[in-house]
């Protein structure tokens, strides 16, 4: 039982260039969530999915899009990066009552 | 809107001392509330939770107490030790699929 997983753990990229964030849950969790973490702002949500098939914008959607693969899966796509999006991005599942979010390592990612 | 507020850090303590990190909230309807920690390097990890109002979260020597009046949810534990040196997050959970952070506290501990 790995319970939230994401790939890759650190990346650099130009800007300009594009990049998918993986995650995956093994828990059957219908919900799972996108956010990034920068120093003095906690976490900013980006996109969130309530069940497989269906995803819903967030705190900071833009420059942003994902897609609910099937239930276990969650990706996060930058199409344009650019310096403004380097953060760290944890990806996060929660069971159906949304009473706990569980969370992924998270992913570095700077943006030169 | 929803939100949370908690106070600013870095807290540094020394080790046995007393620990309490303030947490208020807005909130329409009845939320949840939580307390997650993350250590370094690692994603954020759920410490406690109180789902209604005058509930008690606790876990690890850490207590939380929901109180509806004051719109608060303050962490504390009686004796901090350095492997509690973390950042910790307030959050709260309304209706709907939308979680709420505060912007994090970070706690150091020295021996």
């Amino acid at each position: 039982n790995a319970g939230v997983t994401q790939t890759p753990k650190f990346q650099v990229l130009k800007t300009g260039q594009s990049m998918t964030l993986q995650c995956a849950q093994d828990m059957n969790h219908n919900s799972m969530y996108w956010y990034r973490q920068d120093p003095g702002m906690g976490l900013r949500l980006i996109y969130y999915s309530a069940s497989e098939g269906t995803t819903d914008k967030g705190e900071v959607p833009n420059g942003y899009n994902v897609s609910r693969l099937n239930k276990r899966e969650f990706s996060l796509r930058l199409e344009s990066a650019a310096p403004s999006q380097t953060s760290v991005y944890f990806c996060a599942s929660s069971d159906v009552h949304q009473e706990t979010q569980y969370f992924g390592p998270g992913t570095r990612l700077l943006v030169l | 809107g929803d939100s949370v507020t908690q106070m600013e850090g870095p807290v540094t303590l020394s080790e046995e001392a007393f620990l309490t990190i303030n947490c208020t909230y807005t909130a329409t309807g009845y939320p949840s509330l939580f307390w997650y920690v993350q250590y370094p390097g690692e994603g954020l990890q759920l410490l406690l939770k109180a789902t209604k109002a005058d509930d008690k979260g606790s876990n690890k020597g850490f207590e939380a107490t929901y109180r509806k009046e004051t719109t608060s949810f303050h962490l504390e534990k009686g004796s901090v030790q350095v492997s509690d040196s973390a950042v910790y997050f307030c959050a709260l959970s309304a209706f709907g699929n939308q979680f709420y952070f505060g912007t994090g506290t970070s706690l150091t501990v020295i021996p």
